[in-house]
């Protein structure tokens, strides 16, 4: 089962921010929580991760509530093509190792 | 660089049928995964391999082997072909552990089988 909840669909106009919610409250102390968005059904593309520290690069930004149990991703300005569904996500462990537990994500419409 | 490549992009199987979906990348990381993908569906890890000659079972192993005898490639087999294996099926690569490395993914492969 996902370890994070997340809207099923969300809608946003072009050239506005997009605003991504995800609750991840069980999430340990050393966990990371990664985006990914998945368009048009091509395969995944990494977005941002981020620990504790707000996150920015040249795609989006990442804010980790100070508790760490919910963040929003932010896509500054959206534009069409960032219609997609955006999956946040943070690992369980795995016989030896970890993975990542993906669940159904949010579809991100940009509306013109 | 090519990244992760996958073939063949589509499939039809008739059930009890075999095949091998291939994947190879061309990033020399370690870690490699196998995930398919049902409709409306998030990800499910079939299987995932931490180097050459390591593989381990993901969340749905039943139904497939994979073997990894190059840090490249890492085929999935699929030995008797049945209609709950329709999906679409992902290839990833990641240089170190997925907590700690983004995933890059291959384009898939859709299968259907009848």
């Amino acid at each position: 089962d996902a370890k994070t909840t997340q809207p099923p669909s969300m809608d946003c106009a072009e050239g506005r921010a997009a605003n991504l919610p995800c609750n991840h409250s069980t999430i340990s102390g050393n966990e990371y929580v990664y985006w990914y968005r998945q368009i048009h059904s091509q395969g995944p593309q990494y977005i941002i991760h981020g620990l504790k520290n707000n996150e920015t690069n040249e795609m989006a930004s990442l804010i980790i509530t100070e508790d760490r149990k919910s963040s929003t991703l932010i896509l500054p300005h959206a534009t069409l093509r960032d219609t997609a569904v955006y999956y946040c996500i943070v690992r369980v462990p795995m016989d030896s190792n970890y993975q990542l537990i993906w669940g159904a994500g949010t579809k991100l419409i940009i509306k013109p | 660089n090519a990244g992760v490549t996958q073939t063949p992009k589509f499939r039809i199987l008739k059930i009890g049928q075999s095949m091998t979906l291939q994947c190879t990348q061309d990033m020399n990381h370690n870690y490699m995964y196998w995930y398919r993908q049902d409709p409306g569906m998030g990800l499910k890890l079939i299987y995932y391999s931490v180097g050459a000659g390591i593989t381990d079972k993901g969340e749905v192993p039943n139904g497939y082997n994979v073997s990894r005898s190059t840090t490249e490639d890492f085929p999935l087999r699929l030995e008797l072909a049945a209609p709950s294996q329709t999906s679409v099926y992902f290839c990833a690569s990641s240089y170190g552990q997925p907590n700690n490395s983004p995933l890059h993914f291959g384009n898939g492969t859709r299968l259907t089988v009848t």
